[in-house]
Order: C-alpha cells, then structure tokens, then sequence
C-alpha cells in the first residue's frame, strides 16, 4: 500500500516569508509524528497528533511554528516568518497505534526546507 | 528527558565483514529501541526493533542487544554488503511518551 507522502519535497523561502508543509499519514494510522532533521544529525521531535488531537507539541522551537490535524489524517506544518535557522528536513511519520512511543513508526521522505 | 548517544560516528568495513553500532540511553522508562537506516534523499526506514522485555533479536543478518541493567543497544550486521551503506539511527521512546529520542547517526560504508 502507500506509504507515507510529504509536500512539497523542496522549499525555498525567503527569511521572512510563511511556509507550509504538508503530511499524508499512511490511511488508517492513528498516530502522526513531525520531526526536524539538520544536516549530520538523528531527526529531532517537533510534535505529537493521535487523531485529530494534538498530544505533545514540546519540541516546537518556537511560537512561530504549528501544526494541525484537523481531520485526524493529513497534517500541515506552518513555519511563520521563516529564519535561517529553520533550514532542515522536516520528516513525518505514522503509526498505527495509539498507545505512544512503543511502536513502529513509519516516515515519508520528508521536505527539504531551505531558507536564503 | 531522554539522551542517547551513538558511537561510532562512521565506520568503514570489507564487504562480508560485520559492523557493531552501539548506543546508550539515559531514562530508565524507555522500553522501545528502533533501529533505522536512512538513505539520501529518503526518510528513515525501521530495520529492526526491541522491546525491554526481550535482550537479542534477530532477522536474517541484523542483530540487535540490549541490556537494560548498563542501559546501552547494539546493532550487528553480518555479512555486510555495498547495499548497507547508509546512515544507521538508533532511538529510545516510552509507552508514556509519543516521541521517539534519536541517536545522532552512523555512516556505515561497506567497501566491495
């Protein structure tokens, strides 16, 4: 079956400028996850949707990033007034359990973001 | 909250040799160790998982270890193919926690 899909899977922003990222869980999967990923290093927890409700949003590096699942399936991630430091892969991934941590998780290809 | 730390940063093996990648973990609640290789331009992808009430498992050539007690997991790959080069991740998440904590990496480069 699918898998995990991003949108775009390249970005360029001006700093200053919105963006948003876009996340197909695989279907039926109740868990969906957004980490960030910089170059050289593991992927870094952003934030935490088991259906349509936002769990955990702890590693949002600041008020200028959100995210929301407003269906319980897709999920967009809005970076605000972007900055340099904001450059990185953003990865998504899905599970099909809804009791945490403790199962696999399965990632989509992720979105490059570049900010100039 | 959770660390893990991962050693070694790269590692270079003859094809047909085995690669040891190790990992240690700092909170004691953490019961779930996924292991994932990520090649460029793709996503990680989950090769192997443990869970704390098992110490070793295996699938064909990947191995994982685990010991609770030291609080540290290895990966083991046998017979290392070309097609194993990538980036290895280990990871750390909880029943409690929804995220998963991951180690920062080895580039694993198989020589033919």
């Amino acid at each position: 079956g699918a898998g995990v899909s991003q949108s775009p899977r390249y970005k360029v922003a001006k700093r200053g400028q919105d963006v948003a990222l876009r996340c197909d869980p695989i279907s039926g999967h109740v868990s969906l996850f957004w980490y960030q990923q910089a170059l050289g290093q593991g992927p870094e927890f952003l934030t935490y949707f088991q259906n349509e409700a936002q769990l955990d949003k702890s590693g949002l590096p600041s008020d200028r990033f959100f995210a929301e699942r407003p269906e319980g399936s897709v999920s967009t991630l809005k970076i605000q007034r972007t900055q340099q430091e904001d450059s990185a892969v953003y990865l998504c991934a899905s599970s099909s359990y809804r009791t945490g941590g403790d199962y696999e998780q399965y990632f989509g290809p992720g979105t490059r973001l570049t900010v100039t | 909250g959770e660390n893990v730390e991962q050693h070694p940063s790269t590692l270079s093996v003859q094809e047909g040799d085995s690669a040891v990648i190790k990992c240690t973990y700092s909170d004691s609640a953490s019961n779930y160790f996924p292991w994932y290789k990520q090649e460029l331009g793709k996503g990680p992808q989950l090769i192997i998982d443990i869970r704390s009430n098992v110490g070793e498992k295996k699938d064909q050539r990947i191995a994982v270890t685990l010991n609770k007690t030291a609080k540290h997991f290895s990966l083991h790959i046998t017979e290392t193919q070309p097609e194993d080069s990538a980036v290895y991740f280990c990871a750390a998440s909880s029943t409690n926690a929804g995220k998963s904590t991951f180690g920062d990496g080895t580039t694993l480069t198989v020589k033919p």
